[in-house]
Protein backbone atom coordinates (compact mmCIF):
# COMPACT_ATOMS: atom_id res chain seq x y z
CA UNK A 1 0.00 0.00 0.00
CA UNK A 2 2.24 2.92 -1.08
CA UNK A 3 1.81 6.25 0.90
CA UNK A 4 1.45 9.87 -0.02
CA UNK A 5 3.87 10.38 -3.08
CA UNK A 6 5.23 13.57 -3.37
CA UNK A 7 7.37 14.67 -6.34
CA UNK A 8 9.44 16.06 -7.59
CA UNK A 9 11.40 15.50 -4.26
CA UNK A 10 14.08 18.29 -5.28
CA UNK A 11 12.92 21.35 -7.49
CA UNK A 12 15.12 24.54 -8.47
CA UNK A 13 13.98 27.19 -10.24
CA UNK A 14 15.29 30.54 -10.92
CA UNK A 15 13.46 33.62 -9.90
CA UNK A 16 9.88 34.57 -12.05
CA UNK A 17 9.68 30.96 -12.92
CA UNK A 18 6.57 28.65 -11.73
CA UNK A 19 7.20 25.75 -9.67
CA UNK A 20 4.53 23.09 -9.76
CA UNK A 21 4.45 20.59 -6.79
CA UNK A 22 2.42 17.64 -7.03
CA UNK A 23 1.23 14.99 -4.03
CA UNK A 24 -0.93 12.07 -4.87
CA UNK A 25 -2.71 10.59 -1.19
CA UNK A 26 -3.12 7.39 -0.01
CA UNK A 27 -5.34 5.28 -1.50
CA UNK A 28 -8.60 5.43 0.34
CA UNK A 29 -7.80 9.14 1.17
CA UNK A 30 -9.69 12.06 0.38
CA UNK A 31 -8.25 15.01 2.28
CA UNK A 32 -5.10 16.90 1.45
CA UNK A 33 -3.00 19.30 3.53
CA UNK A 34 -0.15 21.37 2.24
CA UNK A 35 2.23 22.56 4.96
CA UNK A 36 5.36 24.85 4.44
CA UNK A 37 8.65 23.93 6.89
CA UNK A 38 11.79 26.56 6.46
CA UNK A 39 14.77 25.36 7.64
CA UNK A 40 14.52 24.20 11.49
CA UNK A 41 11.61 25.72 11.80
CA UNK A 42 7.60 24.06 12.22
CA UNK A 43 5.27 22.93 10.00
CA UNK A 44 2.90 26.27 8.55
CA UNK A 45 -0.71 24.98 7.38
CA UNK A 46 -0.82 26.45 4.15
CA UNK A 47 -4.50 25.00 2.56
CA UNK A 48 -6.64 21.88 2.94
CA UNK A 49 -8.60 20.40 0.16
CA UNK A 50 -10.69 17.28 -0.40
CA UNK A 51 -11.58 16.42 -3.95
CA UNK A 52 -12.64 19.32 -6.24
CA UNK A 53 -13.23 21.57 -3.12
CA UNK A 54 -10.73 24.04 -1.05
CA UNK A 55 -11.90 23.44 2.05
CA UNK A 56 -9.18 25.92 3.96
CA UNK A 57 -7.07 28.30 2.33
CA UNK A 58 -6.97 30.74 5.37
CA UNK A 59 -2.91 29.86 5.71
CA UNK A 60 -2.01 30.31 1.76
CA UNK A 61 -0.65 34.14 0.81
CA UNK A 62 -3.29 35.75 -1.84
CA UNK A 63 -1.28 36.11 -4.55
CA UNK A 64 1.62 33.42 -6.53
CA UNK A 65 -0.06 30.69 -4.82
CA UNK A 66 -2.47 28.44 -5.76
CA UNK A 67 -3.54 24.54 -4.95
CA UNK A 68 -6.09 21.97 -6.35
CA UNK A 69 -7.24 18.57 -5.99
CA UNK A 70 -9.03 17.66 -9.25
CA UNK A 71 -11.69 15.04 -9.36
CA UNK A 72 -8.71 12.84 -11.06
CA UNK A 73 -4.87 12.81 -10.47
CA UNK A 74 -2.50 14.83 -8.06
CA UNK A 75 -3.10 17.76 -5.84
CA UNK A 76 -0.94 20.47 -6.93
CA UNK A 77 0.72 23.50 -5.20
CA UNK A 78 1.85 26.07 -7.65
CA UNK A 79 4.11 28.51 -6.68
CA UNK A 80 3.68 31.30 -9.86
CA UNK A 81 7.01 33.86 -9.97
CA UNK A 82 8.70 32.57 -7.44
CA UNK A 83 11.04 34.61 -5.23
CA UNK A 84 13.96 33.34 -3.25
CA UNK A 85 11.86 33.78 0.07
CA UNK A 86 9.49 30.51 -1.46
CA UNK A 87 12.62 28.02 -1.16
CA UNK A 88 11.53 25.93 1.35
CA UNK A 89 10.33 22.05 2.01
CA UNK A 90 6.32 22.02 0.99
CA UNK A 91 5.00 18.97 2.57
CA UNK A 92 1.86 17.34 2.02
CA UNK A 93 -0.37 14.75 3.73
CA UNK A 94 -3.18 12.79 3.44
CA UNK A 95 -5.73 11.68 5.98
CA UNK A 96 -9.42 9.86 5.34
CA UNK A 97 -11.40 12.82 6.92
CA UNK A 98 -11.38 15.65 9.01
CA UNK A 99 -12.11 14.54 12.55
CA UNK A 100 -9.54 12.58 14.66
CA UNK A 101 -7.62 11.24 11.69
CA UNK A 102 -4.44 11.38 11.93
CA UNK A 103 -1.45 12.86 9.12
CA UNK A 104 0.23 10.80 6.53
CA UNK A 105 3.01 13.00 5.17
CA UNK A 106 4.72 12.99 2.00
CA UNK A 107 8.84 12.95 1.99
CA UNK A 108 8.11 16.74 1.17
CA UNK A 109 9.58 18.69 -1.92
CA UNK A 110 12.58 20.93 -1.08
CA UNK A 111 11.76 24.29 -3.19
CA UNK A 112 15.28 26.19 -4.08
CA UNK A 113 14.77 29.76 -5.62
CA UNK A 114 18.28 31.13 -7.06
CA UNK B 1 -6.93 31.31 15.72
CA UNK B 2 -6.53 28.48 17.47
CA UNK B 3 -3.01 28.14 18.21
CA UNK B 4 -1.09 25.84 20.60
CA UNK B 5 2.49 26.44 22.34
CA UNK B 6 4.98 24.16 22.60
CA UNK B 7 7.98 24.49 24.77
CA UNK B 8 11.39 24.27 25.13
CA UNK B 9 12.26 24.77 21.16
CA UNK B 10 15.41 22.92 21.78
CA UNK B 11 16.38 20.39 24.37
CA UNK B 12 19.99 18.40 24.40
CA UNK B 13 20.71 15.42 27.01
CA UNK B 14 22.96 13.03 27.02
CA UNK B 15 22.38 9.53 25.92
CA UNK B 16 20.23 7.72 28.37
CA UNK B 17 18.79 10.88 30.19
CA UNK B 18 14.93 11.65 30.45
CA UNK B 19 13.27 14.34 28.24
CA UNK B 20 9.95 16.07 28.78
CA UNK B 21 8.34 18.34 26.09
CA UNK B 22 5.30 20.73 27.20
CA UNK B 23 2.23 21.72 24.40
CA UNK B 24 -0.12 23.94 25.96
CA UNK B 25 -3.26 25.50 24.49
CA UNK B 26 -5.88 28.52 25.39
CA UNK B 27 -8.74 26.64 24.50
CA UNK B 28 -10.03 23.39 25.26
CA UNK B 29 -8.84 20.91 22.43
CA UNK B 30 -11.27 17.78 21.39
CA UNK B 31 -7.67 15.84 20.99
CA UNK B 32 -4.08 16.17 20.35
CA UNK B 33 -2.01 14.39 18.12
CA UNK B 34 1.90 13.94 18.27
CA UNK B 35 4.42 13.18 15.40
CA UNK B 36 8.14 12.86 14.86
CA UNK B 37 10.54 14.26 12.25
CA UNK B 38 13.82 12.92 11.65
CA UNK B 39 16.10 15.34 10.67
CA UNK B 40 15.76 15.65 6.82
CA UNK B 41 12.74 13.52 6.95
CA UNK B 42 8.54 13.98 7.07
CA UNK B 43 6.85 14.29 9.98
CA UNK B 44 5.41 10.66 11.27
CA UNK B 45 2.61 10.16 13.17
CA UNK B 46 2.71 8.53 16.99
CA UNK B 47 -0.03 8.94 18.59
CA UNK B 48 -3.69 10.12 19.12
CA UNK B 49 -4.86 11.38 22.89
CA UNK B 50 -8.95 11.97 23.27
CA UNK B 51 -9.94 11.66 26.84
CA UNK B 52 -9.18 14.21 29.82
CA UNK B 53 -6.38 12.62 31.49
CA UNK B 54 -5.79 10.25 29.07
CA UNK B 55 -2.21 8.33 29.50
CA UNK B 56 -0.83 6.38 26.82
CA UNK B 57 2.49 4.41 26.52
CA UNK B 58 4.80 3.21 23.73
CA UNK B 59 7.80 1.52 25.37
CA UNK B 60 9.62 4.02 26.75
CA UNK B 61 7.23 7.15 25.13
CA UNK B 62 4.66 8.55 27.68
CA UNK B 63 2.47 10.47 26.10
CA UNK B 64 -0.71 12.62 28.47
CA UNK B 65 -3.52 14.84 27.92
CA UNK B 66 -4.65 17.53 30.37
CA UNK B 67 -7.59 17.14 32.89
CA UNK B 68 -8.75 20.06 31.48
CA UNK B 69 -7.73 19.04 27.76
CA UNK B 70 -5.91 22.18 27.68
CA UNK B 71 -1.84 20.98 27.63
CA UNK B 72 -0.45 17.46 26.83
CA UNK B 73 3.02 16.44 27.58
CA UNK B 74 5.49 13.62 25.64
CA UNK B 75 8.03 12.18 28.29
CA UNK B 76 10.84 9.80 26.52
CA UNK B 77 12.35 7.68 29.68
CA UNK B 78 16.17 6.79 29.27
CA UNK B 79 17.04 8.32 25.83
CA UNK B 80 18.89 6.24 23.01
CA UNK B 81 20.47 8.22 19.88
CA UNK B 82 17.15 6.68 17.90
CA UNK B 83 15.58 9.28 19.67
CA UNK B 84 16.41 12.47 17.93
CA UNK B 85 14.14 14.47 15.99
CA UNK B 86 11.94 17.36 16.19
CA UNK B 87 8.55 16.44 18.05
CA UNK B 88 6.00 18.32 17.44
CA UNK B 89 2.23 18.09 18.85
CA UNK B 90 -0.88 19.08 16.58
CA UNK B 91 -4.27 20.09 17.45
CA UNK B 92 -7.76 20.52 15.23
CA UNK B 93 -8.89 24.01 14.74
CA UNK B 94 -12.03 24.72 13.51
CA UNK B 95 -12.76 27.06 10.21
CA UNK B 96 -16.19 27.87 8.81
CA UNK B 97 -17.11 24.00 10.15
CA UNK B 98 -13.91 22.28 9.16
CA UNK B 99 -10.96 21.29 10.61
CA UNK B 100 -7.23 21.99 9.41
CA UNK B 101 -4.33 20.52 11.68
CA UNK B 102 -2.21 23.18 13.51
CA UNK B 103 1.29 22.11 15.07
CA UNK B 104 2.78 23.50 17.64
CA UNK B 105 7.08 25.06 17.10
CA UNK B 106 8.35 21.52 17.70
CA UNK B 107 11.08 20.55 20.21
CA UNK B 108 14.14 19.46 18.81
CA UNK B 109 15.95 16.69 20.50
CA UNK B 110 19.42 16.35 20.48
CA UNK B 111 21.45 13.79 22.11
CA UNK B 112 25.02 13.53 23.07
CA UNK B 113 26.63 9.84 22.76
Amino acid sequence: NAGVMQNPRHLVRRRGQEARLRCSPMKGHSHVYWYRQLPEEGLKFMVYLQKENIIDESGMPKERFSAEFPKEGPSILRIQQVVRGDSAAYFCASSTGPGNSPLHFGNGTRLTVT
Amino acid sequence: GQQVMQIPQYQHVQEGEDFTTYCNSSTTLSNIQWYKQRPGGHPVFLIQLVKSGEVKKQKRLTFQFGEAKKNSSLHITATQTTDVGTYFCAARTSYQGAQKLVFGQGTRLTINP
